[in-house]
């Protein structure tokens, strides 16, 4: 199957910051990625859709000016935690389409632990 | 919209049996159904891509059915390992990507 990367896998940070997430498509050019939160044996919960070259598209609910999320290239989308507080503490997943196939690939997930 | 189910929530099973999930999901027009697993704090694992005009995909000692006219997709287990405990989630893709709540197996020694 295709890898997709996820950087970093645990994060901790005081309340107040900031802090970027990487996710990378490796041998594959992923055309949309998702970003996803999961609480504790919950489901993932989409958080926004980004297309290469365009603005992401938030699901109701999620503050596209606190999670900022970027798809620069067909193997790079970051998602921002802007001024973090301790209710962003989560589990964060990406996953990319790979181009045309509708089958989806996803990252190792980000522990994000704001203090 | 979408509506994806995974029952049961959770299933134990001694080593060696065999045990079939199911996944349903409400509304038939779908382009593929795809199987994952997740081991607690890691990611989705991506294990079978059923496309819609198939009806079975087998990699290993999985074999996963899908019966889009009902709804409904299996994965059946075979042998099963202790290795196999983790929670198995289902999606399908329409529109967009719909989840299923997942099972959470657990392979008794």
């Amino acid at each position: 199957g295709a890898v997709v990367s996820q950087h970093p896998s645990w994060v901790i940070c005081k309340s107040g910051t900031s802090v970027k997430i990487e996710c990378r498509s490796l041998d594959f050019q992923a055309t949309t990625m998702f970003w996803y939160r999961q609480f504790p044996k919950q489901s993932l919960m989409l958080m926004a859709t980004s297309n290469e070259g365009s603005k992401a598209t938030y699901e109701q609910g999620v503050e596209k000016d606190k999670f900022l999320i970027n798809h620069a290239s067909l193997t790079l989308s970051t998602l921002t935690v802007t001024s973090a507080h301790p209710e962003d503490s989560s589990f964060y997943i990406c996953s990319g389409e790979r181009e045309g196939a509708g089958e989806l690939f996803f990252g190792e997930g980000s522990r994000l632990t704001v203090l | 919209k979408q509506e994806v189910t995974q029952i049961p929530a959770a299933l134990s099973v001694p080593e060696g049996e065999n045990l079939v999930l199911n996944c349903s999901f409400t509304d038939s027009a779908i382009y593929n159904l795809q199987w994952f697993r997740q081991d607690p704090g890691k990611g989705l694992t991506s294990l079978l891509l059923i496309q819609s005009s198939q009806r079975e995909q087998t990699s290993g000692r999985l074999n996963a059915s899908l019966d889009k006219s009902s709804g409904r997709s299996t994965l059946y287990i075979a042998a099963s390992q202790p290795g196999d405990s983790a929670t198995y989630l289902c999606a399908v893709l329409g529109n967009q990507f719909y989840f299923g709540t997942g099972t959470s197996l657990t392979v008794i020694p």
